[in-house]
């Protein structure tokens, strides 16, 4: 069974600070997907990163970054400096390619983001 | 490209009423997702189509849902009869299904179904 855990369910900073937004994941399979998905009020799911579970190299892209710890099980998020349009709700996801897990997309239960100005 | 289609976008209907949700996919996408996502919760899978085949529905509740891809393009999503704790939004994605395609495993999702059940 896959899980994927975001313990902070609520978040709220100043414009311009740093934030990070933790993501730890449980699954059987050996080869895996992790992404990071953006729910802004609107409503639409928007993908930000997909890393897969051979590549552990930190990604940067633009104020994002993503810290990906295979020994930890964890898929991090970081925001630097932080901007209102920024606000949103983050889902961290995982989906299985192999032991059976049908490639099912599993997400967490999400962190709220709120910068203020 | 085109984005995933979802109408109505918003619907608000009495409990044990009937409603259907219609989803068309990017062009070229094989397989097909629904999904169900309750406020203040992740989505949750219901169904995942490959083609016109179901993959998953284990989470689908086969008693008051159905979802079918006649042709393995567009797809409906059904409630019959709803109940209060449907209430949610319903959203469609579609993927890529061969692995070596960039952007497979990559769920492109349409903007959602707001259900609300009186």
């Amino acid at each position: 069974a896959q899980k994927v855990t975001q313990a902070q369910t609520e978040i709220s900073v100043v414009e311009k600070e740093d934030v990070t937004l933790d993501c730890v994941y449980e699954t059987r399979d050996t080869t895996y997907y992790l992404f990071w998905y953006k729910q802004p009020p609107s409503g639409e799911l928007v993908f930000l990163i997909r890393r897969n579970s051979f590549d552990e190299q930190n990604e940067i892209s633009g104020r994002y970054s993503w810290n990906f710890q295979k020994s930890t099980s964890s898929f991090n998020f970081t925001i630097t400096a932080s901007q209102v349009v920024d606000s949103a709700v983050y889902f961290c996801a995982l989906r299985g390619v192999s032991g059976g897990s049908n490639y099912k997309l599993t997400f967490g239960k999400g962190t709220l983001l709120t910068v203020n100005p | 490209e085109a984005g995933v289609a979802q109408s109505p976008r918003y619907k608000i209907i009495e409990k044990r009423q009937s409603v259907a949700f219609w989803c068309n996919p990017i062009s070229g996408h094989a397989t097909l997702y629904w999904y169900q996502q309750i406020l203040g919760q992740g989505p949750k899978l219901l169904i995942q189509f490959q083609n016109n085949g179901v993959v998953d529905d284990s989470q689908l509740p086969k008693d008051r849902f159905s979802a079918e891809r006649l042709k393995g393009v567009d797809s409906t999503l059904k409630i019959q009869p709803a109940k209060l704790e449907d209430s949610a939004v319903y959203l469609c994605a579609s993927s890529h299904y061969r692995q070596g395609i960039s952007g497979a495993n990559v769920l492109t999702f349409g903007a959602g179904s707001r259900l609300t059940v009186l």
